[in-house]
């Protein structure tokens, strides 16, 4: 299975753009990359995916390089309840579309 | 929209014991998934159903664990007998056809002593 390699942890300041990095150097043509997040004592939930451009939606941005071996989730402006375990996670679609978790990137937010 | 249902919340039981979790996915939704969650790392993947067809569960320990989707609904996930190790929380997921969602439910905290 294609792997994934994030920060264990990263802090940033309230109200300031986040940009956590993911690198997957061995990447597949036909892997998407996928963001879930786990807030405290909760379920993780879906966050954005994207194929080969950069994507856009209410939540965040992925920002993916041109050789697809890394890519950066950005959180335009930060707050307190973005404070989560952040999970990049490679998925295959046309293969067993499975999901495989790693550790995450846990982002503290400092009021 | 009503989200993932599951329950209980939290359970203590102590080793040996037998415990069962219920998930209700989001209505409509045909993939259900139950993960392990333990402390400190990432949601596992235990089983996958399809309607109430199993398609992976080649990361559920068969010895102890069973799990049942009945009608394509619901689902129960059973540990008999339950270990110190089991000691995790269950999610469960369920996903429409066609997109790459999942959405989770809170989980079980099993408390295994």
């Amino acid at each position: 299975d294609a792997k994934t390699t994030q920060p264990n942890s990263m802090e940033s300041n309230e109200e300031e753009p986040v940009h956590l990095p993911c690198n997957h150097s061995t990447i597949s043509g036909t892997d998407y990359i996928h963001w879930y997040r786990q807030l405290p004592s909760q379920g993780p939930e879906y966050v954005i995916h994207g194929l080969t451009s950069n994507v856009n939606n209410r939540m965040a941005s992925l920002a993916i390089a041109e050789d697809r071996k890394s890519s950066t989730l950005i959180l335009h402006r930060a707050t307190l309840r973005d404070a989560a375990v952040y999970y990049c996670i490679l998925r295959d679609r046309g293969r067993d579309d499975k999901i495989i978790f790693g550790k995450g990137t846990r982002l503290h937010i400092l009021p | 929209e009503a989200g993932v249902a599951q329950s209980p919340r939290y359970k203590i039981i102590e080793k040996r014991q037998s415990v069962a979790f219920w998930c209700n996915p989001i209505s409509g939704h045909a993939t259900l998934y139950w993960y392990q969650q333990i402390l400190g790392q990432g949601p596992k993947l235990l089983i996958q159903f399809q309607n109430n067809g199993v398609v992976d569960d080649s990361q559920l320990p068969k010895d102890r664990f069973s799990a049942e989707r009945l009608k394509g609904v619901d689902s129960t996930l059973k540990i008999q007998p339950a270990k110190l190790e089991d000691s995790a929380v269950y999610l469960c997921a369920s996903s429409p056809t066609g997109t790459s969602e999942q959405y989770f439910g809170p989980g079980t905290r099993l408390t295994v002593t």
